[in-house]
């Protein structure tokens, strides 16, 4: 158990809905990164957020935002959703931000956009 | 912008027998290098990682990997495999010093133990 909790576990909507995922962060961790992991794309960046601030971009798309709360935890959410938008998502945590720093993984949310 | 490459998608394994990985990254000037492992239905797990100094590093569950900066390699290794050790292999690389680019994975091996 790495300590990184996601909701929900899985997750089927259809075309053109919206949903969001959340990712609490290990206890003490200030930074949340997010990836998207498909079998034609492999494991992606999404996005990074810190203490609140978003610090890095990835391949995001425009339909796709997130944010960080004060008490850490972060949501992603998912617009006008296309079947290609099926795939893992997972979030990370670590305390400082930086890429020196293990990241862990949470379980991730799997979505199915039918 | 960074790459990885993780040029075996399958490998088949021994229980028993030993164990290379191979990954080749891209990247300007010295990366942060990574091995993470996925169990079916999983997170990803931090084998081990290397920023600098001695190029054979340690990790986990007796793995091991070794730097060669002059082949642009970072191979995972393992004297002997357990039936355990199944699962999904990522090699990943990130930015020193930070960067804009995330952690930027391979696309995995996908190692399998006969028995």
């Amino acid at each position: 158990d790495s300590g990184v909790t996601q909701t929900p576990k899985h997750l089927i909507t259809a075309t053109g809905q919206r949903v969001t995922l959340r990712c609490s962060p290990r206890s003490g961790d200030l930074s949340v990164y997010w990836y998207q992991q498909s079998l034609d794309q492999g494991l992606q960046f999404l996005i990074q957020y810190y203490n609140g601030e978003e610090r890095a971009k990835g391949n995001i798309l425009e339909r796709f935002s997130a944010q960080q709360f004060p008490d850490l935890h972060s949501e992603l959410n998912l617009s006008s959703l296309e079947l290609g938008d099926s795939a893992l998502y997972f979030c990370a945590s670590t305390l400082a931000g930086t890429y020196q720093e293990t990241q862990y993984f949470g379980p991730g949310t799997r979505l199915l956009v039918l | 912008a960074q790459s990885v490459t993780q040029p075996d998608i399958h490998i088949t394994v021994s229980e028993g027998a030993s164990l290379e990985l191979r990954c080749n990254y891209s990247y300007g000037a010295t990366p942060y290098l990574f091995w993470y492992v996925q169990s079916p239905g999983q997170g990803l797990q931090l084998l081990l990682k290397y920023f600098s100094g001695d190029t054979l590093v340690q990790g986990i569950k007796g793995f091991e990997a070794e730097f060669k900066r002059s082949q642009s390699s970072f191979n995972l290794r393992k004297p002997s495999v357990h039936w355990s050790d199944a699962a999904e292999y990522f090699c990943a690389v990130g930015a020193a010093g930070g960067g804009a680019d995330g952690l930027t994975f391979g696309k995995g091996t996908h190692l399998i133990i006969q028995p």
